[in-house]
């Protein structure tokens, strides 16, 4: 497996459920990424990790909370989800967290909350 | 904040002819400015990025970007397109400096369909 990959690809929870997205990157780098893409909206920046260490949070509800385990590890825990948060919620990670380093992105996964 | 700005949101063309996506974006400091692209089932993957110097910048499969300052802008352009560049088109931008510099602000997407 090479590059950014996550799972599942596709989930649909209720709005009590709790789930978890799992990110991996298999390219040696140290800055992790979430993003979310909803319909007809801009990719907006959710979280960032450097190093393992959460360096921003862009004032995402406390019903999204992010894990970093170690550098090529990524989690986004889910838990009384609304149905707005149906959405693309994609993966990326960089080399280093700055302002020159390409992100590399993974294939999403796409959410439905019912 | 900074914002990105893209024209158009769906762009349909004929192979061989010329394309221009419009991007602008709103900040007043030093800005990177990226455009990415993502074909249909895949990834999102950077086509061409502008740091410094020279404004107009090539990338990936033919297409080129001009940056403009006094403009705001970050225009893509390919002259000949082909069916194989339907895809849809982000423009991105990030502070050069200063606090949260790494954090891309994404325009809506462009989406373009190229007919054989």
């Amino acid at each position: 497996e090479t590059g950014v990959t996550q799972t599942p690809r596709h989930l649909v929870m209720g709005m009590t459920n709790k789930k978890s997205l799992k990110c991996e990157q298999h390219l040696g780098h140290n800055a992790m990424y979430w993003y979310k893409q909803s319909a007809k909206k801009p990719l907006e920046l959710m979280f960032v990790y450097s190093l393992e260490e959460r360096v921003e949070n862009n004032s995402v509800p406390s019903r999204f909370s992010p894990e970093c385990p170690n550098s090529s590890h990524l989690f986004l825990h889910l838990h009384t989800l609304q149905p707005e948060d149906s959405a693309l919620y994609l993966c990326a990670s960089s080399q280093v967290w700055d302002a020159y380093n390409e992100q590399f992105f993974g294939p999403g996964t796409r959410l439905t909350v019912l | 904040a900074q914002s990105v700005s893209q024209h158009n949101h769906h762009v349909i063309l004929s192979e061989a002819a010329s394309l221009e996506l419009g991007c602008n974006y709103s900040y007043g400091g030093t800005v990177n400015l990226f455009w990415y692209v993502q074909y249909p089932g895949q990834h999102l993957q950077l086509l061409l990025k502008y740091f410094s110097g020279d404004p107009l910048v090539k990338g990936i499969k033919g297409f080129e970007a001009e940056f403009i300052k006094s403009k705001f802008s970050f225009n893509l352009r390919k002259p000949s397109v082909q069916w194989s560049d339907t895809a849809e088109y982000f423009c991105a931008v990030n502070n050069a400096g200063g606090t949260s510099y790494g954090k891309l602000t994404f325009g809506q997407g462009t989406i373009l369909t190229v007919h054989p």
